[in-house]
Order: structure tokens, then C-alpha cells, then sequence
């Protein structure tokens, strides 16, 4: 049972506009989310995070959208940049958990000059 | 060099071999992991290390064998492994074990 899913294999999106990738959770004890970047060859970057006392969190060009209610999240990229083209997986974990990161199948998301 | 490292980054081996995945990470963080991803799976974790001592077996076969010697080097020691163990062994860090994680650029394993 896949406790962090993202239903979207894909995503494409022209340069300068918004790109939203969704991510759903299943386990109520979950209370921090993540979200990281991967390139190909690369490891997995880190990109944002969110408490679940919060329901957004901002940085830079990077939103993450909390909702408990929905056990879902987002994160939005405005504008969105070619170099923003990679896989990005979202990851749940529970402080009950020590360390252990649920991770997303992840989204491969191009971003179109 | 800064961040987490590992070595190699491509290994071919035989199901007979025995070899072993190196991390380093430079971060001086507390907390280490491997992790495996298998094309089009979600990233597995393997094993947590936090402070040398090992706070999770994600019901890992015993064919891998982890080992963390101090609190910067981390390794995955593999032995009689099968076909389908092929796949990017990716390493991370984190200052302690509910942190954010950082990874190293990963393994690629391919058993024959």
C-alpha cells in the first residue's frame, strides 16, 4: 500500500507559466512534507518542505500547499523556467518515524522554451 | 569536496562477487541513510544510521550488509546478489534523523 502518491507520471508546461505538481497521502501521522528536485545522474535535491502547522510555505519561485484536511499537497513553480525540467518527488514523514522519508513515485516534469 | 559522495558510480557485478558502495558526506551531519530506486518505483530506504548506531532495517535481505564507522563514512556491503537487486543506490545525510536529507549522486548497479 502506497502511502505517498503522485498520480501524474508526467508534466509539460511552456516557460513563464505556472507548473503545479500534486502529491496525496494516505497516513494521518505523516507531519512534515517534502519535496525534492532529481536530475538525471544526479541524486535528489532538496527543494522546499512544510510543517503540517502550516498550510504554505514560499521560497523563491517555489510554493508548497498544504491541505490535512485533503491529506494532499502541491507544489507550484511560478514562473516556470527550462532549467526547472528534472523528476520531482514529494516525501512524508512522521516524527514517530525517526528518518523514515515515504517518497512519491515522482513526476517527470518539461518545462517547453 | 563538499557534500555527499559516492564511489563508485557504476558497478557491474556477478551474483558471486562480492563488493562494496562507499559514502561520504562532508556536511557534518549525524544521521545517514541508503536508499534504493528501481526504474519506475518510488525511492525505498534501505537502512538509517543516526550517530553511528543503526535505528532502521527496512526488511532489507541479508545479502546487503551496511556499515558505518564514524559518523561521516557509510557503506553497503553486497554479496550473492540477484538480478533484480540491479538498481541506483542513492546515499544520503541529515544533520539529525528528522531532518531534511541530502543525497549523493547514487550507485547504479547492474548484477549480472
Amino acid at each position: 500500500d502506497q502511502q505517498v502518491k503522485q498520480n501524474s507520471p508526467s508534466l509539460s508546461v511552456q516557460e513563464g507559466r505556472i507548473s503545479i505538481l500534486n502529491c496525496d497521502y494516505t497516513n494521518s501521522m505523516f507531519d512534515y512534507f517534502l519535496w525534492y528536485k532529481k536530475y538525471p545522474a544526479e541524486g535528489p535535491t532538496f527543494l522546499i518542505s512544510i510543517s503540517s502547522i502550516k498550510d504554505k510555505n514560499e521560497d523563491g519561485r517555489f510554493t508548497v500547499f498544504l491541505n490535512k484536511s485533503a491529506k494532499h499537497l502541491s507544489l507550484h513553480i511560478v514562473p516556470s523556467q527550462p532549467g526547472d525540467s528534472a523528476v520531482y518527488f514529494c516525501a512524508a514523514v512522521g516524527s514517530s518515524n525517526t528518518g523514515k522519508l515515504i517518497f512519491g513515485q515522482g513526476t517527470t516534469l518539461q518545462v517547453k522554451p | 569536496e563538499t557534500g555527499v559522495t559516492q564511489t563508485p558510480r557504476h558497478l557491474v557485478m556477478g551474483m558471486t562477487n562480492k563488493k562494496s558502495l562507499k559514502c561520504e558526506q562532508h556536511l557534518g551531519h549525524n544521521a545517514m541513510y541508503w536508499y534504493k530506486q528501481s526504474a519506475k518505483k518510488p525511492l525505498e530506504l534501505m537502512f538509517v544510521y543516526s550517530l553511528e548506531e543503526r535505528v532502521e532495517n527496512n526488511s532489507v535481505p541479508s545479502r546487503f550488509s551496511p556499515e558505518c564507522p564514524n559518523s561521516s563514512h557509510l557503506f553497503l556491503h553486497l554479496h550473492t546478489l540477484q538480478p533484480e537487486d540491479s538498481a541506483l543506490y542513492l546515499c544520503a545525510s541529515s544533520q539529525d534523523a528528522y531532518n531534511e536529507q541530502f543525497f549523493g549522486p547514487g550507485t547504479r548497479l547492474t548484477v549480472l
